[in-house]
């Protein structure tokens, strides 16, 4: 069974302070993983994919990083705009389309 | 372009009525998913379906359940007999394809049973 754990839950960084998200995986054959943000009472919004180990992506002030067994969300220089709930998710292989998200990082930026 | 739309927004229901929830994917996907997010959760999976094919509805929780996508783009999530342990908002999600593509999801549907 695919699991995804993300630390921390909470983050609280100050305008400008540069700061990184995890995510675990455990995944029988990685498909793909994603970076969804949530704000209240929307859904999610697609921010990245990545497929294989060594693997980034790149925008504007978010670069994500994957190996075999994690993923980064670096945050550099964050806005108050940036405050929002920040969710990973894998697809695997073997369980068709479906994703498995982990339970979030909910992130505020203070001005 | 438009993106996923989901009605209606808001739903309050008694426990033991029965609701149905609409999904509009984006035009021209193939594949939609429908998904619940319990307060302070990550989104869980329920069903999908390719075209108008479900292919998978092993995250269903009960057999009062049901989704359906007759014509292969709008999709209904039925829920029989609500029970208060059903509120949740139930997110759409519509990608491309299947298999390593990015779902979009809409907006979702608070359900609270009272």
């Amino acid at each position: 069974e695919d699991q995804v754990t993300q630390s921390p839950e909470a983050l609280r960084l100050q305008e400008g302070e540069s700061s990184s998200l995890n995510c675990s995986y455990t995944v029988s054959g990685l498909r793909g993983l994603f970076w969804y943000r949530q704000d209240p009472g929307k859904g999610p919004e697609f921010l990245f994919t990545l497929y294989s180990a060594g693997e980034e992506k790149e925008k504007e002030r978010l670069k994500a990083t994957l190996t075999k067994k994690e993923s980064f969300l670096h945050i550099t220089a964050p806005k108050p705009e940036d405050s929002a709930t920040y969710l990973c998710a894998v697809q695997d292989g073997t369980s068709g389309s479906r994703l498995t998200f982990g339970e979030g990082t909910q992130l505020t930026v203070n001005p | 372009g438009a993106g996923v739309s989901q009605s209606p927004r808001y739903k309050v229901a008694k426990r033991g009525q029965d609701v149905a929830l609409r999904c509009d994917p984006i035009s021209g996907h193939v594949s939609l998913f429908w998904y619940q997010q319990a307060l302070g959760q990550g989104p869980e999976f329920l069903t999908y379906f390719q075209n108008e094919a479900q292919l998978d509805k092993s995250g269903l929780p009960s057999d009062r359940f049901f989704a359906e996508r007759p014509e292969g783009s709008v999709s209904t999530l039925k829920i029989q007999r609500t029970q208060q342990e059903d509120s949740a908002v139930y997110l759409c999600a519509s990608s491309r394809s299947s298999g390593g593509y990015e779902q979009y999801f809409g907006p979702g549907t608070r359900l609270t049973v009272t």
